[in-house]
């Protein structure tokens, strides 16, 4: 099976500008959730999505936003970028999600996307 | 609120030792606990986790253990390589929902 795929790879925007990233779960999961990596917060959750629905969302401003298609694709919006975005993107996705099986569920994370705010 | 705490941050080895990293969690309502190892440049991956209804779990030379009263669980590698080399991270979930709080990561470093 194909691992979980994230695109772009990296990117490089502006301040202001917005951005769309892309995660395609592995093949049957159904549960995409978003972290952002920083040198200085680390890992931190963004939001978890299943069967098109946010189901938990992380203490982060509205300017991010997230949703989940019909064929479990999701995507993340960064809106009104700023310099503090620049980090690294990841998407993880599990098979059911314990927002339906009740307990977690290993999660594979997607290679990432590197996005740099000028 | 939910906090996961690491430590070392950082923490190097000869070749064939064993490497110990602890983590500590403030909710109480978390029950499973995954160990992720990141080498630089790729995306995190799992090599153990463990659930709060067992002590230990083993497999090969990684082992972590859990003690729910005291909030603690740790990572301990034996007979080190250098391609265990990377940054290591603990985190802890809950029920019905895949957020996982991470610690802050420890670098490992083997030197052969």
């Amino acid at each position: 099976k194909a691992g979980v795929t994230q695109t772009p790879r990296y990117l490089i925007k502006t301040r202001g500008q917005q951005v769309t990233l892309s995660c395609s779960p592995i093949s049957g999961h159904r549960s995409v959730s978003w972290y952002q990596q920083t040198p200085g917060q680390g890992l931190q959750f963004l939001f978890e999505y299943f069967s098109e629905t946010q189901r938990n969302k992380g203490n982060f401003p509205g300017r991010f936003s997230g949703r989940q298609f019909s064929n479990s694709r999701s995507e993340m919006n960064v809106s009104t970028l700023e310099l503090g975005d620049s980090a690294l993107y990841l998407c993880a996705s599990s098979a059911v999600g314990a927002g339906t099986s009740g307990a977690q569920e290993t999660q594979y994370f997607g290679p990432g996307t590197r996005l740099l705010v000028l | 609120g939910e906090n996961v705490e690491q430590h070392p941050s950082t923490l190097s080895v000869q070749e064939g030792d064993s490497a110990v990293i602890k983590c500590t969690y403030s909710d109480s309502a978390s029950n499973y606990f995954p160990w992720y190892k990141q080498e630089l440049g790729k995306r995190p991956q799992l090599i153990i986790d463990i659930r709060s209804n067992v002590g230990e779990k083993k497999d090969q030379r990684i082992a972590v253990t859990l003690n729910k009263t005291a909030k603690h669980f740790s990572l301990h590698i034996t007979e080190t390589q250098p391609e265990d080399s990377a940054v290591y991270f603990c985190a802890a979930g809950s029920y019905n929902t895949d957020k996982l709080i991470f610690g802050t990561g420890t670098r490992l470093q083997v030197f052969p």
